[in-house]
């Protein structure tokens, strides 16, 4: 069965310092999601993105955040200058287009240091 | 504001009971609610969506039910198993598919 997944699994980075979260959705699917989880913490939406622009995001998505399908298969999350309290679980999501119900990929941890 | 809240933080219930799980909202017009399953350190896994205009869905030993008077779903697991464990999150769309999770349910089925 597809599966949406992430890399790194993974990431320690320094305050201040840029990071990219990297995810490759299902194939045939046309909507891709970025959430957080902050430790302990509800899952958070930050941003949905469709026919190569975002659609929907948070508060949270400020301008440090910016996301970006580079080609046919990867979709990123770039963090510019990472804070500690940016340290959480990211989850990659995707959905067909027609549907409503997301599939989660399986997260990379940053921890901000 | 908008406010999504999970009956308890945790429920156990002895193997092949039913669990009942709540979710109720306020503040807020859904057009879909959905259930995840949430392992530690995994991500969501769809389990259920249930439409406004929808009052029950079931699937296999699932079922979910939708009261947007009361503003509340039930989530029941019948015939529950020990693997059955994990934590069940709610979440609500008003249909730009930007989801609102509420903080979630651990469930602890006892062999």
């Amino acid at each position: 069965e597809p599966e949406v997944t992430q890399t790194p699994s993974h990431q320690v980075t320094q305050m201040g310092q840029e990071v990219i979260l990297r995810c490759v959705p299902i194939s045939n699917h046309l909507y891709f999601y970025w959430y957080r989880q902050i430790l302990g913490q509800k899952v958070e939406f930050l941003v949905s993105f469709y026919n190569n622009e975002i659609s929907e995001k948070s508060e949270i998505f400020d301008d440090q955040f910016s996301v970006e399908r580079p080609d046919g298969s990867n979709f990123t999350l770039k963090i510019r200058s990472t804070k500690l309290e940016d340290s959480a679980m990211y989850f990659c999501a995707s959905t067909r287009q027609l549907d409503y119900e997301q599939y989660f990929g399986p997260g990379t941890r940053l921890t901000v240091t | 504001s908008q406010k999504i809240e999970q009956n308890s933080e945790a429920l156990n219930i002895q193997e092949g009971k039913t669990a009942t799980l709540t979710c109720n909202y306020t503040n807020y017009s859904p057009a879909y609610l959905q259930w995840y399953r949430q392992d530690p350190g995994r991500g969501p896994v769809f389990l259920l969506l249930i439409r406004e205009n929808e009052k029950e869905k079931r699937k296999e030993r699932l079922k979910v039910t939708f009261d947007t008077t009361l503003k509340q779903s039930l989530f029941h697991i019948t015939a529950s198993q020990p693997a059955d464990s994990a934590t069940y999150l709610c979440a609500l769309d008003t249909g730009r598919r930007a989801l609102t999770f509420g903080s979630g349910t651990r469930l602890q089925v006892q062999p």
